[in-house]
């Protein structure tokens, strides 16, 4: 068990330009999160899969945040025509089942800055 | 919808001394998980200690201890014995028992002076 792994850790990305994160949950996990958590700030929930389905997106996620998990898998993260307001860490969460007795595990996350 | 609220950004505590972080939340669920992270400069989340909400006994894990108050929508974590690796973010956080998200509070830096 490697835990949730998340790639890649650092992007720099122009604004305007697109960026993808991958998220690799900890196997046979069938929940994953992913959050999003500026500087001094906790994380703030973006969306979450349980398997393939997306189960809710967060009024924070507007039309140029698109997540997906196929096969039930990892998970990607994709940001469109970024602006200097997407600069954060991403963080990836998976838990094994539903249900609260489920402890969520937390990938070291995926920081982000727009210039 | 839920909220939590952490009102102390920074606290600082000697070490092997005790100190206590303070939590609170509004829901109108019955069923939900309270929990308590740890974050340190490495940026990795990490699990603390979890109370569940029917439980009354509050919820120990070494020397880290929570003070729950259900009626008051209070979550309180002790540090005992203060250590050096206890220096880090420490954050609040419910757990939906309708809908599985976690609500997070805007965090506790704690220091720990030598």
């Amino acid at each position: 068990d490697t835990g949730v792994s998340q790639n890649p850790r650092h992007k720099i990305t122009k604004r305007g330009q697109n960026v993808t994160f991958r998220c690799d949950p900890i196997s046979e996990h069938n929940r994953l999160y992913w959050y999003r958590q500026t500087l001094g700030q906790g994380p703030e929930f973006l969306t979450y899969f349980q398997n393939e389905a997306q189960l809710e997106k967060s009024r924070l996620l507007s039309d140029r945040f698109s997540a997906e998990r196929p096969k039930g898998s990892f998970s990607t993260l994709e940001i469109q025509r970024t602006e200097q307001g997407d600069s954060a860490m991403y963080l990836c969460a998976s838990s094994p089942v539903a249900g609260m007795r489920n402890t969520i595990y937390f990938g070291e996350g995926s920081w982000l800055t727009v210039v | 919808a839920q909220t939590v609220t952490q009102s102390q950004p920074e606290m600082s505590v000697q070490e092997a001394e005790t100190v206590t972080l303070s939590c609170t939340y509004d829901t109108s669920e019955s069923d939900y998980y309270l929990f308590w992270y740890k974050q340190p400069p490495s940026r990795q989340m990490i699990l603390v200690i979890r109370q569940e909400a029917y439980k009354q006994q509050n919820a120990t894990e070494n020397r880290f201890s929570v003070n729950f108050q259900k009626a008051a929508k209070s979550f309180s974590l002790k540090i005992s014995d203060s250590q050096l690796g206890d220096a880090a973010m420490y954050f609040c956080a419910y757990r939906s028992g309708r809908d599985d998200k976690i609500i997070f509070g805007k965090g506790t830096r704690l220091h720990i002076l030598p």
